[in-house]
């Protein structure tokens, strides 16, 4: 089984700048999560999809960060524009449903310079 | 707002057994999860506790205790690849969105 794809696998930006990342999930998987990971912290939830409905994106900047899930399969992320703060790996996740055991990808490391 | 506490970091000797606590405050509860990160690797899912008891998974256990809002996960036989982040997150309802604590770094000694 092919894990959950992300890319790109790094992106360097300046402030101001907008950037999107991409997630392909596991095959039949209907939920997608994104989270946002700080350095030294453990992962932050940003949304929660289900097939390519929104069930939770209390968490989301949405003044800036955009996401969509197209016809239930892959997944962007977007910012525009970035912050110094973004600066973090971007982890997106699958699940065949709402379950325990995501399967996360390698995420994408975002710099903001 | 929710929290979970779980040590900073945890030294341990190859072949011994290290134990992780975690604690959680959170305003519902489903489970328990265990996530293990390699540095610039992927969080890979170890264990999950929805009722009180032991859950064992070769090397690896997990505990949970409800009433004491307390969970840990038990390494034995500790082998050097072993060392990385070791993540506690709770599921607070039927979205099964977690919620991590901050994690905990082990560093396996020869």
């Amino acid at each position: 089984e092919a894990g959950v794809a992300q890319s790109p696998r790094y992106k360097i930006i300046e402030k101001r700048q907008s950037v999107a990342f991409w997630c392909n999930p596991i095959s039949g998987h209907a939920t997608l999560y994104w989270y946002q990971q700080i350095l030294g912290q453990g992962p932050k939830l940003l949304i929660q999809f289900q097939n390519n409905g929104v069930v939770d994106d209390s968490q989301l900047p949405k003044d800036r960060f955009s996401a969509e899930r197209l016809k239930g399969v892959d997944s962007t992320l977007k910012i525009q524009p970035a912050k110094l703060e973004d600066s973090a790996v971007y982890l997106c996740a699958s699940s065949p449903s709402q379950n325990y055991g995501y399967t996360f990808g390698s995420g994408t490391r975002l710099t903001v310079v | 707002g929710q929290s979970l506490e779980q040590p900073s970091e945890v030294t341990a000797v190859e072949g011994a057994i290290v134990q992780i606590n975690c604690t959680y405050q959170t305003s519902g509860f489903y489970g328990l999860s265990w996530y293990q990160q390699h540095d610039g690797g992927a969080p890979t899912f170890l264990s999950y506790n929805a009722l009180d008891g032991l859950e064992e998974t070769g090397r690896f256990s997990s505990f949970l205790s409800r009433s004491d809002s307390y969970g840990y996960l038990l390494l034995q036989e500790l082998q050097m690849k072993d060392s990385a982040s070791y993540f506690c997150a709770v599921t607070m309802d039927s979205s099964y969105k977690l919620i991590f604590g901050s994690g905990t770094r082990l560093l396996v000694r020869p």
